[in-house]
C-alpha cells in the first residue's frame, strides 16, 4: 500500500460529461502529481502541485483542471469528454523535489 | 524535453532466468527510477538512482546507472513469476520550479513461464 488514495476506482460516464476524480496523498508529502496512461501514448504527466499552488504543466488538457486543497488533497475534473480521454488516471504523491513519487491505484476512466 | 527509451518492449523468459531491462535517457539523467506495475494497478517503487555508476540491490533485483548517466539497467537474477509485469524507468529533470515530475519510458512488459 502506497499511502496514496484515489477514488472512484472506476467511472463509466458518457460523451461531453464531467467528472471530478479525487486524490488523497501520502501524510506528509506536499507535492502532487497528476499523470494519464493510455495503451498508445504510456504514462503522461499532467499537472503538479506543490502545498497547494501549481508548479509545471505537462500535456493537459484545455477542458481538464486541477487544484490542491489546504489539507493537501488534490482533484482533477475533466470536462467536455471525449471518447479519447477514457484512460487510466493516476495521482503521486512525494515530499519533495528529489524524492521518489509514489503511486496510487488509479481510476480508470471509461467514456461511452 | 526528456525522452527515455525503453528495451526490450517485451520479454518472455522462463522461470530461474536471469534476464535485463534497460533504460536509454537523450539526456544527462539527474536522477533514475524504476517501478513495476501489475496490469491495471498502480505503479510501485523499486529504486532510485542518482550518482553516476550508483548501483542497488532488493532481493533479486539489481539496477545500476552508468557513469555518464545516460542508461541505466536493471538485471532480475533467477526470474520468478511473481516478477511478472511492466517495468518502467522513469527520469527526474534538472532543479526548478517543476522539480519532482518524472517523465517514464515506455515501459518492458515481463512474462516469466513457470
Amino acid at each position: 500500500d502506497s499511502g496514496v488514495t484515489q477514488t472512484p476506482k472506476h467511472l463509466i460516464t458518457a460523451t461531453g460529461q464531467r467528472v471530478t476524480l479525487r486524490c488523497s496523498p501520502r501524510s506528509g508529502d506536499l507535492s502532487v502529481y497528476w499523470y494519464q496512461q493510455s495503451l498508445d501514448q504510456g504514462l503522461q504527466f499532467l499537472i503538479q502541485y506543490y502545498n497547494g499552488e501549481e508548479r509545471a504543466k505537462g500535456n493537459i488538457l484545455e477542458r481538464f483542471s486541477a487544484q490542491q486543497f489546504p489539507d493537501l488533497h488534490s482533484e482533477l475534473n475533466l470536462s467536455s469528454l471525449e471518447l479519447g480521454d477514457s484512460a487510466l488516471y493516476f495521482c503521486a504523491s512525494s515530499v519533495g523535489g528529489g524524492s521518489p513519487l509514489h503511486f496510487g491505484n488509479g481510476t480508470r476512466l471509461t467514456v461511452t | 524535453s526528456q525522452e527515455l527509451e525503453q528495451s526490450p518492449q517485451s520479454l518472455i523468459v522462463q522461470e530461474g532466468k536471469n534476464l535485463t531491462i534497460n533504460c536509454t535517457s537523450s539526456k544527462t539523467l539527474y536522477g533514475l527510477y524504476w517501478y513495476k506495475q501489475k496490469y491495471g494497478e498502480g505503479l510501485i517503487f523499486l529504486m532510485m538512482l542518482q550518482k553516476g555508476g550508483e548501483e542497488k540491490s532488493h532481493e533479486k533485483i539489481t539496477a545500476k546507472l552508468d557513469e555518464k548517466k545516460q542508461q541505466s539497467s536493471l538485471h532480475i537474477t533467477a526470474s520468478q513469476p511473481s516478477h511478472a509485469g511492466t517495468y518502467l524507468c522513469g527520469a527526474a529533470i534538472p532543479r526548478g520550479t517543476s522539480y519532482g515530475k518524472l517523465t517514464f519510458g515506455q515501459g518492458t512488459i515481463l512474462t516469466v513461464h513457470p
